[in-house]
């Protein structure tokens, strides 16, 4: 059964400092690995996915992920944190034809 | 392009009543999914609609939910009699057809209907 791990449930972060959020998932093919964002009030909004390819990730509002197989990871980063990008974010695998599996979430804050 | 639209965004109703989530996909998506957050716990999967068929409903709780996709267009999820245990977060999401993308999909998610039960 596929599963995702979140291992940090709150982060507290300065205005400008660099972020990283763990992802470990379990799935027994190859995976496709998602990164999803809460803001407050609002809806889920995809912020960058992995197919295939370029273990390296681009995504929306300059974050980023990398795909580590041996490490069954997938961590996001943003080299400088707004104030805005306070919310909730959910790493998810699966999809395709297929359902999606959720962690369980961290939220992130940022303190000025 | 319109993105995934549901309705209502709250509701609040009081244990054994009836309550109807509606979901709308982006035009063009034959698959539909629905999903729950109960608070504090996982974004879990309800079930899987491609077109107007059910293809995977292995998440409903139990028979008090009852989904429909009539016409392969809006689905709607009602609960009924609605229970405490039934409060959170209910998402929907849609994506494209398979035989288009190949397994290749990303599912977008509508806002959620948040519903509290007294």
């Amino acid at each position: 059964a596929q599963s995702v791990t979140q291992p940090d449930i709150h982060i507290t972060v300065s205005e400008g400092a660099s972020l990283e959020l763990r992802c470990n998932y379990s799935y027994g093919a190859t995976p496709y690995l998602f990164w999803y964002v809460q803001s407050p009030g609002q809806g889920l909004q995809l912020l960058l996915k992995y197919f295939s390819g370029d273990t390296l990730v681009q995504g929306i509002k300059g974050f980023e992920a990398e795909f580590k197989r041996s490490q069954s990871s997938f961590n996001l980063r943003k080299p400088s944190v707004h104030w805005s990008d306070a919310a909730e974010y959910f790493c998810a695998v699966g999809g395709g034809y297929q359902k999606v599996t959720f962690g369980i979430g961290t939220k992130l804050q940022v303190i000025p | 392009e319109a993105g995934v639209t549901q309705f209502p965004s709250h509701s609040v109703i009081e244990k054994g009543q009836t309550v109807t989530l509606r979901c709308d996909p982006i035009s063009g998506h034959d698959n539909l999914y629905w999903y729950r957050r109960v608070m504090g716990k996982e974004i879990k999967f309800l079930l899987h609609f491609v077109k107007e068929s059910k293809q995977d409903e292995s998440g409903m709780p139990n028979n008090r939910f009852l989904a429909e996709r009539t016409g392969g267009t809006y689905s709607t999820l009602k609960v009924q009699p609605a229970e405490l245990e039934d409060s959170g977060v209910y998402f929907c999401a849609s994506s494209q057809d398979r035989e288009h993308l190949g397994r290749q999909e990303t599912q977008y998610f509508g806002p959620g209907t948040r519903l509290l039960v007294l």
